[in-house]
Order: structure tokens, then sequence, then C-alpha cells
């Protein structure tokens, strides 16, 4: 079947320091793949996307590249700030089924 | 931009009253979407359609029905809320793509909280 797999929270860090959050996936085919934030009480905004392999998304100093041999998207930013503090989501949407898989979030707080 | 509506942010019902959630999006998507977001559990698709008139059951329908008479409303309900359904809701809309250059859009969800 289809799924995301991502690194367990909650992740604290410094402001300016380097953040990973790991990502996997299990799909057939050739799915495109999604990082989406959540600040607290909203809804949630993509973040970044690729939609092959060897694409890098990037979006606000974030980055994430597909990667088909390791089947992962791992986000990473190299100085984080305070208000990058948000719940992350990786998904990924493969055109069969028609059908979003959202992996079960990161939150991430940065502080001063 | 695309806009997708929530009808509300917050909402308190009593167990057993028939709870109607309400979407609306702007871009003349064909998908839209409702999740329930949970702690830990991330978000679990209930229902969505791909067409008015059109629904097809996710991973946790139990409990809930929807309804889509126009393309751009796709509702929600809970036949008979009970405690359990306490949740943040999401709703989302995308266009359908046969390649893969597609994204979902969210509302800014209703915390739904049953008493």
């Amino acid at each position: 079947g289809n799924s995301v797999t991502q690194m367990e929270g909650p992740v604290t860090l410094s402001e300016e320091a380097f953040l990973t959050i790991n990502c996997t996936y299990t799909a057939t085919g050739y799915p495109s793949l999604f990082w989406y934030v959540q600040y607290p009480g909203e809804g949630l905004q993509l973040l970044l996307k690729a939609t092959k392999a060897d694409d890098k998304g990037s979006n606000k100093g974030f980055e994430a590249t597909y990667r088909k041999e390791t089947t992962s998207f791992h986000l990473e930013k190299g100085s984080v700030q305070v208000s990058d503090s948000a719940v992350y989501f990786c998904a990924l949407y493969r055109p069969t089924g028609n059908q979003f898989y959202f992996g079960t979030g990161t939150s991430l707080t940065v502080i001063p | 931009d695309v806009k997708v509506t929530q009808s509300s942010r917050y909402l308190v019902k009593r167990t057993g009253e028939k709870v109607f959630l309400e979407c609306v999006q702007d871009m003349d998507h064909e998908n839209m979407f409702w999740y329930r977001q949970d702690p830990g559990l991330g978000l679990r698709l209930i229902y969505f359609s791909y067409d008015v008139k059109m629904k097809e059951k996710g991973d946790i329908p139990e409990g809930y029905s929807v309804s889509r008479e126009k393309k751009e409303r796709f509702s929600l309900i809970l036949e008979s809320a009970s405690t359990n359904q306490t949740s943040m809701y999401l709703c989302a809309s995308s266009f359908w793509s046969q390649g893969k250059n597609t994204e979902a859009f969210f509302g800014q969800g209703t915390r739904l909280t049953v008493v």
C-alpha cells in the first residue's frame, strides 16, 4: 500500500541550528512528494514539493530532494528561526487512486 | 490564490446532535477531501469526492457522511455526534491531474468539541 513515515517529534532546536526531519515513503510507481507546514491553530500550507526522482523542492530556506533509491524526501534547513516553529507533514500523491497520504507530523519548536 | 473556506473555526455540540461542517473552494477543483487530525495520529481521511454527487470512503468513515451537491461545496455530516468525534477537522481540495503536478489546498480547520 501507500504510506509515509516521518520521524517522531517533538524536535526542539536553538535558533540558527541545522534542521533535518526524515521522511520515507512506500508507494508503487512514481508519486509526487510534498512537505506541508501547519502553524498553531491553522490548516496546512504547502511548503515545497517534488514530482520526480532527483528533483529538489525549495522554499523559504527549506529544501528536500526526491530520492527514489532510498524512497526518501528529508526536509532540511540550514539555519532555523523562531518563526519556523510549527508542525511539518510529509505527504505523497499518486494519480492512481487520486489520494494524498500524510505522515503523522513532526512538531518543531525553535527557541531563541 | 486558491481559497478553501470552512464555515466555522470552533464548534461545541452536544452528544447525539446532528452536526454539519461546510467547506467551500473557489478554484473549480474536482477533488475535495475531509480529514480529521488528532495528536499522534496525523491526518486521517474520512471521505473524499472527485465529482459532484460522487463520494468515496476514506480510512475512517464510520459515524460520518458527506454531501456534494455543487462542485464548490463539500459537507461533512456527523449523524449523531459522540465525544470520540471531538477533533480538528480539515477540508482540502485539489485539481485532478493524470500526471503528478497537483497539490492539496487546505482550509483553516474546524475544531469540534462534543460534550
